[in-house]
Protein backbone atom coordinates (compact mmCIF):
# COMPACT_ATOMS: atom_id res chain seq x y z
CA UNK A 1 0.00 0.00 0.00
CA UNK A 2 0.99 3.40 -0.55
CA UNK A 3 2.92 5.34 2.48
CA UNK A 4 -0.06 8.53 1.04
CA UNK A 5 -3.28 7.26 -0.19
CA UNK A 6 -5.74 9.91 -2.17
CA UNK A 7 -9.44 9.55 -3.14
CA UNK A 8 -10.39 9.45 -5.34
CA UNK A 9 -8.00 9.53 -8.58
CA UNK A 10 -10.09 11.24 -10.75
CA UNK A 11 -13.59 12.92 -9.99
CA UNK A 12 -15.72 14.93 -12.66
CA UNK A 13 -18.46 16.57 -11.14
CA UNK A 14 -20.81 19.99 -11.50
CA UNK A 15 -20.91 23.06 -10.30
CA UNK A 16 -22.37 24.04 -7.52
CA UNK A 17 -22.00 20.29 -6.28
CA UNK A 18 -19.83 19.57 -2.43
CA UNK A 19 -16.97 17.35 -3.08
CA UNK A 20 -14.89 15.85 -0.22
CA UNK A 21 -11.09 14.72 -1.19
CA UNK A 22 -9.88 12.09 1.04
CA UNK A 23 -6.36 11.71 2.08
CA UNK A 24 -5.12 9.17 4.57
CA UNK A 25 -1.31 8.13 5.47
CA UNK A 26 0.79 5.08 6.76
CA UNK A 27 3.99 7.15 7.50
CA UNK A 28 3.31 8.26 11.51
CA UNK A 29 3.64 12.01 10.23
CA UNK A 30 1.84 14.99 11.97
CA UNK A 31 2.21 17.67 9.33
CA UNK A 32 -0.21 17.10 6.33
CA UNK A 33 -0.78 19.15 3.69
CA UNK A 34 -3.41 19.86 0.91
CA UNK A 35 -1.83 21.74 -2.54
CA UNK A 36 -2.94 22.47 -6.04
CA UNK A 37 -1.53 22.02 -9.17
CA UNK A 38 -2.47 24.03 -12.03
CA UNK A 39 -0.66 23.79 -15.91
CA UNK A 40 2.81 25.94 -15.81
CA UNK A 41 1.97 26.66 -12.38
CA UNK A 42 3.72 25.76 -9.73
CA UNK A 43 1.99 23.57 -6.65
CA UNK A 44 -0.02 25.82 -4.32
CA UNK A 45 -0.43 25.21 -0.60
CA UNK A 46 -4.27 25.11 0.38
CA UNK A 47 -4.59 24.18 3.61
CA UNK A 48 -1.70 22.01 6.00
CA UNK A 49 -2.17 20.81 9.38
CA UNK A 50 0.30 20.23 12.24
CA UNK A 51 -1.34 18.18 14.47
CA UNK A 52 -5.05 17.08 14.49
CA UNK A 53 -6.15 20.01 16.78
CA UNK A 54 -4.10 22.22 14.20
CA UNK A 55 -5.57 23.62 10.95
CA UNK A 56 -4.28 26.70 9.24
CA UNK A 57 -5.13 27.98 5.93
CA UNK A 58 -2.21 28.34 3.16
CA UNK A 59 -2.22 31.02 0.34
CA UNK A 60 -5.32 29.74 -1.72
CA UNK A 61 -7.69 28.80 0.67
CA UNK A 62 -10.96 30.75 -0.45
CA UNK A 63 -13.62 28.24 -1.58
CA UNK A 64 -11.98 24.92 0.15
CA UNK A 65 -12.44 23.49 3.79
CA UNK A 66 -10.42 20.91 5.43
CA UNK A 67 -10.91 18.18 8.49
CA UNK A 68 -8.39 16.39 10.43
CA UNK A 69 -10.44 13.13 11.37
CA UNK A 70 -7.60 11.63 12.80
CA UNK A 71 -3.29 11.53 12.75
CA UNK A 72 -3.52 9.07 9.50
CA UNK A 73 -6.51 11.16 7.80
CA UNK A 74 -7.04 15.01 6.32
CA UNK A 75 -9.85 15.46 3.75
CA UNK A 76 -10.56 18.43 1.95
CA UNK A 77 -13.34 19.72 1.15
CA UNK A 78 -15.22 21.86 -1.82
CA UNK A 79 -18.34 23.11 -0.50
CA UNK A 80 -19.69 24.62 -3.59
CA UNK A 81 -17.07 23.60 -6.68
CA UNK A 82 -16.97 26.00 -9.84
CA UNK A 83 -14.82 25.42 -12.11
CA UNK A 84 -11.80 27.30 -12.06
CA UNK A 85 -11.52 24.95 -8.95
CA UNK A 86 -10.64 22.24 -11.83
CA UNK A 87 -6.43 20.90 -11.13
CA UNK A 88 -4.80 18.08 -9.91
CA UNK A 89 -4.70 17.71 -6.04
CA UNK A 90 -2.27 16.57 -4.26
CA UNK A 91 -2.16 15.56 -0.42
CA UNK A 92 0.98 15.34 1.69
CA UNK A 93 2.92 14.43 4.84
CA UNK A 94 6.13 15.81 6.39
CA UNK A 95 8.62 15.22 9.11
CA UNK A 96 12.53 16.17 9.30
CA UNK A 97 13.38 13.82 6.78
CA UNK A 98 11.21 15.36 4.06
CA UNK A 99 7.90 14.84 2.28
CA UNK A 100 5.63 12.63 1.13
CA UNK A 101 3.17 12.85 -1.98
CA UNK A 102 0.61 10.88 -2.50
CA UNK A 103 -0.68 10.47 -6.57
CA UNK A 104 -2.72 13.58 -6.70
CA UNK A 105 -6.46 13.63 -6.99
CA UNK A 106 -7.96 14.93 -11.04
CA UNK A 107 -10.67 17.03 -10.49
CA UNK A 108 -12.62 18.72 -13.03
CA UNK A 109 -15.56 20.90 -12.34
CA UNK A 110 -18.16 21.13 -15.61
CA UNK B 1 9.76 37.58 -9.28
CA UNK B 2 9.42 34.17 -8.15
CA UNK B 3 11.13 32.93 -4.82
CA UNK B 4 12.09 29.72 -6.81
CA UNK B 5 13.03 29.78 -10.35
CA UNK B 6 13.87 26.40 -12.56
CA UNK B 7 15.65 26.69 -15.65
CA UNK B 8 15.10 25.40 -17.92
CA UNK B 9 11.52 25.14 -18.24
CA UNK B 10 12.12 22.92 -21.22
CA UNK B 11 14.49 20.04 -22.13
CA UNK B 12 15.00 17.98 -24.83
CA UNK B 13 18.05 15.69 -24.80
CA UNK B 14 19.15 12.47 -27.20
CA UNK B 15 19.26 9.15 -25.22
CA UNK B 16 22.67 8.97 -23.18
CA UNK B 17 23.29 12.99 -22.81
CA UNK B 18 24.56 14.20 -19.69
CA UNK B 19 21.34 16.94 -18.17
CA UNK B 20 21.44 19.54 -15.61
CA UNK B 21 18.36 21.64 -14.65
CA UNK B 22 19.23 24.69 -12.14
CA UNK B 23 17.27 26.09 -9.54
CA UNK B 24 17.92 29.49 -7.71
CA UNK B 25 16.23 30.65 -4.91
CA UNK B 26 15.79 34.19 -2.65
CA UNK B 27 14.02 32.76 0.34
CA UNK B 28 16.65 31.61 3.77
CA UNK B 29 15.92 28.02 3.44
CA UNK B 30 16.33 24.98 5.81
CA UNK B 31 16.43 22.51 2.98
CA UNK B 32 15.56 21.70 -0.59
CA UNK B 33 13.96 18.69 -2.37
CA UNK B 34 14.01 17.80 -6.04
CA UNK B 35 10.69 16.28 -6.97
CA UNK B 36 9.61 13.82 -10.31
CA UNK B 37 6.52 13.85 -11.39
CA UNK B 38 5.99 11.10 -14.16
CA UNK B 39 2.71 12.12 -16.76
CA UNK B 40 1.00 10.32 -14.44
CA UNK B 41 0.60 13.07 -12.71
CA UNK B 42 2.55 11.59 -9.15
CA UNK B 43 5.52 13.24 -7.63
CA UNK B 44 7.74 11.15 -6.02
CA UNK B 45 10.71 12.69 -3.84
CA UNK B 46 13.92 12.61 -5.16
CA UNK B 47 16.24 14.00 -2.71
CA UNK B 48 16.05 16.42 0.32
CA UNK B 49 19.23 18.02 0.74
CA UNK B 50 20.82 20.98 2.82
CA UNK B 51 24.33 21.07 2.04
CA UNK B 52 26.96 19.62 -0.35
CA UNK B 53 25.85 16.56 -2.85
CA UNK B 54 23.72 13.42 -2.40
CA UNK B 55 24.41 10.83 -5.25
CA UNK B 56 21.69 8.29 -6.32
CA UNK B 57 22.07 5.88 -9.37
CA UNK B 58 22.56 8.25 -11.93
CA UNK B 59 20.85 11.18 -10.06
CA UNK B 60 23.22 13.93 -8.52
CA UNK B 61 21.95 16.47 -6.63
CA UNK B 62 24.08 19.61 -5.09
CA UNK B 63 23.03 23.06 -3.23
CA UNK B 64 25.58 25.93 -2.03
CA UNK B 65 23.60 27.75 0.29
CA UNK B 66 26.04 30.40 -0.06
CA UNK B 67 24.60 31.40 -3.55
CA UNK B 68 21.12 29.75 -2.93
CA UNK B 69 21.77 27.62 -6.14
CA UNK B 70 20.87 23.56 -6.57
CA UNK B 71 21.62 21.59 -9.79
CA UNK B 72 20.10 18.59 -10.27
CA UNK B 73 22.31 16.14 -12.71
CA UNK B 74 21.37 13.47 -14.88
CA UNK B 75 23.99 11.05 -16.12
CA UNK B 76 23.72 9.04 -19.24
CA UNK B 77 19.88 9.94 -19.65
CA UNK B 78 17.61 7.36 -20.76
CA UNK B 79 13.36 7.80 -22.28
CA UNK B 80 12.10 6.74 -19.01
CA UNK B 81 14.02 9.78 -17.31
CA UNK B 82 11.43 11.98 -18.87
CA UNK B 83 8.91 13.82 -16.44
CA UNK B 84 9.12 17.26 -15.01
CA UNK B 85 11.43 17.88 -12.66
CA UNK B 86 10.60 20.04 -9.93
CA UNK B 87 12.44 21.98 -6.87
CA UNK B 88 11.18 22.71 -3.88
CA UNK B 89 12.78 24.46 -0.87
CA UNK B 90 12.03 24.04 2.61
CA UNK B 91 11.36 27.64 4.42
CA UNK B 92 13.84 28.06 7.69
CA UNK B 93 11.94 28.31 11.20
CA UNK B 94 9.14 26.29 12.44
CA UNK B 95 6.42 26.33 9.49
CA UNK B 96 8.93 24.79 6.96
CA UNK B 97 6.52 25.16 4.18
CA UNK B 98 7.52 24.09 0.98
CA UNK B 99 7.46 26.60 -2.26
CA UNK B 100 8.07 25.28 -4.98
CA UNK B 101 9.14 26.03 -8.71
CA UNK B 102 7.09 26.00 -11.73
CA UNK B 103 9.14 22.71 -13.34
CA UNK B 104 10.92 21.58 -15.70
CA UNK B 105 9.71 19.52 -18.30
CA UNK B 106 12.37 16.93 -19.64
CA UNK B 107 11.94 14.67 -22.57
CA UNK B 108 14.88 12.58 -23.39
CA UNK B 109 14.46 11.32 -27.49
CA UNK B 110 15.56 7.45 -28.15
Amino acid sequence: DADVTQTPRNRITKTGKRIMLECSQTKGHDRMYWYRQDPGLGLRLIYYSFDVKDINKGEISDGYSVSRQAQAKFSLSLESAIPNQTALYFCATSDYSGYTFGSGTRLTVV
Amino acid sequence: KNEVEQSPQNLTAQEGEFITINCSYSVGISALHWLQQHPGGGIVSLFMLSSGKKKHGRLIATINIQEKHSSLHITASHPRDSAVYICAVISSGSARQLTFGSGTQLTVLP
